[in-house]
């Protein structure tokens, strides 16, 4: 069984940049979620997609947008970057019947 | 965003002590689960719980899922010195169907000195 990988490991951009973050969930799982963790706090909910939909939203502003593939792999994509927008970007993924979700090993992104 | 409330904020223990970290929420939660998190990974999930007095065990951890629905609790026994890390709760909102998410702690750092 393949658990949800990610990629890049880590990236450098400049503010005002656009950025693309990719996700692959676990053999199985139709549910991908998105999280921003900055250092030292716990992941906040970005959103959710199932069966190729946002399916929940957390409190981050329209420049954050996904997509979710027919295969469940997924992007995050975040256009005009702030220099707030430095964390490390998890992916999770569940099946929905059971909402436990598990997480790939994350996206560490720098915004200069 | 919203997060519950995590304590310890960190701890500091020698190796083959016992310890104890408990999560609290003023909402109810139906699901609660606990994650363990070393420096630059993605959390690992310890436990899960799906039900009010639920008392789960993992090797040397146990939790529990509180009675009220509004807390939960993570024991760990005999501590070794991979136990080293930042352990999160998370509890699953409510909400119809797929419309739910995970409301995260903000962790407790771990540290056993051997």
């Amino acid at each position: 069984e393949t658990g949800v990988t990610q990629s890049p490991t880590h990236l450098i951009k400049t503010r005002g940049q656009q950025v693309t973050l990719r996700c692959s969930s676990q053999s199985g799982h139709n549910t991908v979620s998105w999280y921003q963790q900055a250092l030292g706090q716990g992941p906040q909910f970005i959103f959710q997609y199932y069966r190729e939909e946002e399916n929940g939203r957390g409190n981050f502003p329209p420049r954050f947008s996904g997509l979710q593939f027919p295969n469940y792999s997924s992007e995050l994509n975040v256009n005009a970057l702030e220099l707030d927008d430095s964390a490390l970007y998890l992916c999770a993924s569940s099946l929905v019947a059971q909402h436990t979700q598990y997480f790939g090993p994350g996206t560490r992104l720098t915004v200069l | 965003g919203q997060q519950l409330n995590q304590s310890p904020q960190s701890m500091f223990i020698q190796e083959g002590e016992d310890v104890s970290m408990n999560c609290t929420s003023s909402s109810i939660f139906n699901t609660w689960l606990w994650y363990k998190q070393d420096p630059g990974e993605g959390p690992v999930l310890l436990i899960a719980l799906y039900k009010a007095g639920e008392l789960t065990s993992n090797g040397r951890l146990t939790a529990q899922f509180g009675i009220t629905r509004k807390d939960s609790f993570l024991n760990i026994s005999a501590s070794i010195p991979s136990d080293v890390g930042i352990y999160f709760c998370a509890g699953l909102s409510g909400g119809a169907g797929n419309n739910r998410k995970l409301i995260w702690g903000l962790g407790t750092s771990l540290a056993v000195n051997p």
